[in-house]
């Protein structure tokens, strides 16, 4: 299986800017999304095909990589950016997810 | 607007079947390029794809699961459902379902169901 390896957590203040990675055990192409989720909600889709926007997602939200390393990008973060995030790999079977790294604000 | 929601037993014992219902609204299984697909999630835990169903009728089931895995859908009625046979209790967890495109994201998920195999 394709392993995704995250960092656990990171804490930072607001209005800065936070990458989070997300680095995969062989290459996934460019078919890695990446996820919101905070304490009790389902998962929301920020970034699709390691670089697109969902519709309604802030610009604050990117997304780049391709191959085998991947970050997320918030900048600024917002205090309602607390939340775990994972990124997931559509390009070999079984698909998988990472770990989450849980961000929170200072 | 997508909406899908998951139904299912809550608690069920060791051994049983789980039987797990998605209605949803806002797209077709029947329509080129979507998908339904299970993911769940212990408690505290990360996220484990389970399964998925295209408008094709081709599925996939996760291979770690083996042969316990079983994805069919409703076309007429919008709904998909997964079987989970021999269940034990590292099955209990949040099920969710979700609106899968075609290169393998979930595009909106339900709400979740908590299931628990208990004795």
């Amino acid at each position: 299986d394709t392993v995704l390896t995250q960092s656990p957590a990171l804490a930072v203040s607001p209005g800065e800017r936070v990458t989070i990675s997300c680095r995969a055990s062989e290459s996934v192409s460019t078919l890695m999304h990446w996820y919101q989720q905070k304490p009790g909600q389902q998962p929301k889709l920020l970034i699709y095909l390691a670089s697109h926007l969902e519709s309604g997602v802030p610009a604050r939200f990117s997304g780049s990589g391709s191959g085998t390393d991947f970050t997320l990008t918030i900048d600024p973060v917002e205090a309602d950016d607390t939340a775990t995030y994972y990124c997931q790999q559509s390009w070999n079977d079984p698909y998988t997810f990472g770990a989450g790294t849980k961000l929170e604000l200072k | 607007q997508v909406t899908l929601k998951e139904s299912g037993p809550g608690i069920l014992q060791p051994s049983h079947t789980l039987s797990l219902t998605c209605s949803f609204s806002g797209f077709s299984l029947s329509t080129y390029g979507m998908g339904v697909s299970w993911i769940r999630q212990p408690s505290g835990k990360g996220l484990e794809w389970l399964a998925s169903i295209w408008w094709n009728g081709n599925t996939y089931n996760n291979p770690s699961l083996k042969s316990r895995l079983t994805v069919s859908k409703d076309t007429s009625n919008n709904q998909a459902f997964l079987k989970v046979t021999s269940v034990d209790t590292a099955d209990t967890a949040t099920y969710y379902c979700a609106h899968t495109k075609y290169y393998g994201y979930n595009y909106y998920w339900g709400q979740g169901v908590m299931v628990t195999v208990s004795s």
